[in-house]
């Protein structure tokens, strides 16, 4: 039973381009939500995060979005860079914070020159 | 800058063999974690602990077991490798609420 799933295995984008990464969940105990970034042959580091309190969360370039009532979440990167290939994770806590991830399949983003 | 260090990148064992997959972290943090990444499964957890000594089952902890005798070394055991058990292990560690710091991994190949 996949609690967190992200449906596009991969995405390409021109370079410039915004990119648009979206997860769904299915568990409304689920109270905060991360959003990791893995490059080939190294561990996940951390993008963003968003708390159930909120909608919108932004860094920089990057911009979380939670929609509580459609249980979904998206990930707004732009401008698209081409640092910014890589395998992107969504995932999800129950106990307000950081702990017993629930991770989805992630997907892979490819930016284009 | 917190530093996670998987002790190897790449293991290959025979089914039924013992297998000690060893993680340190450098920061003293409390939590500890365990995660198998595979294809089309995204990260699952495995084991995790909150302080020395204290293990919890995560959603995979079938074939697994775990040791934490010093708070900034966490082992994954596989008590008889199978080739099931083929996957990139990920350990990592945070402090209280705040977000997990990852390992490289070790990729795990049971023959």
């Amino acid at each position: 039973d996949q609690q967190v799933k992200q449906n596009s295995p991969s995405l390409s984008v021109q370079e410039g381009r915004i990119s648009i990464l979206n997860c769904d969940y299915t568990n409304s105990m689920f109270d905060y939500f991360l959003w990791y970034k893995k490059y080939p042959a190294e561990g996940p580091t951390f993008l963003i995060s968003i708390s159930s309190i909120k909608d919108k969360n932004e860094d920089g370039r990057f911009t979380v979005f939670l929609n509580k009532s459609a249980k979904h979440l998206s990930l707004h990167i732009v401008p698209s860079q081409p640092g910014d290939s890589a395998v992107y994770f969504c995932a999800a806590s129950s106990r307000g914070g950081a702990q017993k991830l629930v991770f989805g399949q992630g997907t892979r983003l490819t930016i284009n020159p | 800058d917190v530093k996670v260090t998987q002790s190897s990148r790449y293991l290959v064992k025979r089914t039924g063999e013992k297998v000690f997959l060893e993680c340190v972290q450098d920061m003293d943090h409390e939590n500890m974690f365990w995660y198998r990444q595979d294809p089309g499964l995204g990260l699952r957890l495995i084991y995790f602990s909150y302080d020395v000594k204290m293990k919890e089952k995560g959603d995979i902890p079938e074939g697994y077991s775990v040791s934490r005798e010093k708070k900034e070394r966490f082992s994954l055991i596989l008590e008889s490798a199978s080739t099931n058990q083929t996957s990139m292990y990920l350990c990592a560690s945070s402090q209280s609420n705040s977000p997990l710091h990852f390992g490289n991994g070790t990729r795990l190949t049971v023959t």
